[in-house]
């Protein structure tokens, strides 16, 4: 089975500063791991996904996460905020061969503070 | 390409009613699902469906039912709306079993 725990369901950072947003996973199996961006009144967005080619993932507006099995983690990062980077965050996992099913954290709230 | 869509953006419904909400997606996509997401609880998948004329149950089925007719339709019913159904209602779809969700706008859906 396969499950994701986000730490932290709000994060505040401001302009400019490092955005870190956790991301733990479980699974038995190499998952594949995704992270989604829900920016008010719309649906999720795809912000870049691990399907086990390179550890370390470069997604859209500057974000990228480090897939590490040792710590079973994906974690999200952006050097530097954007007031644009204002959103709900989630992770996702699944099984790359038997998965039908996407397994979703709770969400993380990102505030940027001018 | 207009992705995934969702009929209708906003729903009211009285205890009792029923309603079916329609997604569409004109990708070709084999895989589609329908989520709620309410405050704190991140996203719970209803049902899902791996091709046209299947249906699986997902972590939160009850109350709700499911039809694939169509490769490109999947609509959810409420048979008898109650006031936990009050939600917002997202609907998914993805060409195979390696690739990532697209996801629909999403239906805010009260029930008084």
């Amino acid at each position: 089975a396969q499950s994701v725990t986000q730490l932290g369901s709000h994060v505040s950072v401001s302009e400019g500063a490092l955005v870190l947003l956790r991301c733990n996973y479980s699974s038995s199996v190499p998952p594949y791991l995704f992270w989604y961006v829900q920016y008010p009144n719309q649906g999720l967005q795809l912000l870049l996904k691990y399907t086990s080619a390179a550890t370390l993932v470069k997604g859209i507006n500057g974000f990228e996460a480090e897939f590490k099995k040792s710590e079973t983690s994906f974690h999200l990062t952006k050097p530097s905020a954007h007031m644009s980077d204002a959103a709900e965050y989630f992770c996702a996992v699944i099984s790359p061969n038997t998965g039908n099913q996407f397994y979703f954290g709770t969400g993380t709230s990102l505030t940027v503070i001018p | 390409n207009a992705g995934v869509t969702q009929t209708p953006k906003f729903r009211v419904l009285k205890t009792g009613q029923s309603m079916t909400l329609l997604c569409a997606q004109d990708m070709n996509h084999e895989y589609m699902y329908w989520y709620r997401q309410d405050p704190g609880m991140g996203l719970r998948l209803i049902h899902y469906s791996v091709g046209e004329g299947t249906t699986a149950k997902g972590e939160v089925p009850d109350g709700y039912n499911v039809s694939r007719l169509k490769k490109q339709n999947f609509l959810l019913g409420l048979e008898s709306a109650a006031p936990s159904q009050t939600s917002v209602y997202f609907c998914a779809s993805r060409p195979g079993l390696h690739n990532e969700q697209f996801f629909g706008p999403g239906t805010r859906l009260t029930v008084l």
